[in-house]
């Protein structure tokens, strides 16, 4: 059972360049997002979506965007990377079944350098 | 807005000896409350959680939490730690469903636990 897939697991980029950071699930939860670690500050949550189409905001949105055209996948994309956004970041799943008591799934998280 | 607050950065018990995370919390109803681990270089793995019931929620690895509703209070416990304890906890908090929103999960800032041998 993989769970949740995170890919690049480590990622150099210079300053402006562009990436897609890739999540997958196969667990069919509905509820998927997005968090960066940073030391010192715990997780924050950047984007989230609760189903196929259906995307929000978190706590720090600016420099990411994120669609959810399948159930599975949930990609983090950065348009013009900044050395603010070198993090590590982890996408996280979890059921919105009812009655839903929310436990999140976490992939293993992907480490992005920016220079 | 709920948020969650771990007063100690870092927590040095010897192993053998019982150890405490502490972990407080601030949100609207009734609270969903979560205890994660994450060890170096690795996601995080979900320990225990308090929905409703006994206050006394009892987790994976031995792991252990006390809900106070009181004291808004939910701290990380175990009888006798282990070296192979050592990594950083995090404590989670969510409210009862009220929308798509209800399923974010705010963390804590992260408690190092380093159990001394």
């Amino acid at each position: 059972n993989a769970g949740v897939t995170q890919t690049p697991k480590f990622q150099v980029l210079k300053t402006g360049q562009s990436m897609t950071l890739q999540c997958a699930q196969d667990m069919n939860h509905e509820y998927m997002s997005w968090y960066r670690q940073d030391p010192g500050m715990g997780l924050r949550l950047i984007h989230y979506s609760v189903g196929a189409g259906i995307t929000d905001q978190g706590e720090v949105p600016n420099g990411y965007n994120v669609s959810r055209s399948t159930t599975e996948d949930f990609p983090l994309r950065l348009l013009s990377a900044a050395p603010s956004q070198t993090s590590v970041y982890f996408c996280a799943s979890s059921s919105t079944g009812r009655p839903n008591t929310g436990e999140l799934f976490f992939g293993e998280g992907s480490r992005l350098t920016v220079l | 807005a709920q948020s969650v607050a771990q007063p100690e950065d870092q927590v040095n018990v010897a192993e053998g000896n019982p150890l405490t995370v502490k972990c407080t919390y601030s949100v609207s109803g009734n609270p969903y409350l979560f205890w994660y681990v994450q060890y170096p270089n690795r996601g995080l793995q979900f320990l225990l959680k308090y929905i409703t019931g006994d206050n006394l929620v009892k987790g994976s690895y031995g792991f252990e939490a006390e809900f106070n509703k009181s004291q808004t209070s939910f701290h990380l416990k175990k009888p006798s730690a282990l070296v192979s304890d050592s990594a950083l906890y995090f404590c989670a908090v969510r409210g009862e469903y009220s929308g798509a929103g209800s399923y974010q999960l705010t963390f804590g800032k992260g408690t190092k636990l380093s159990v001394i041998p």
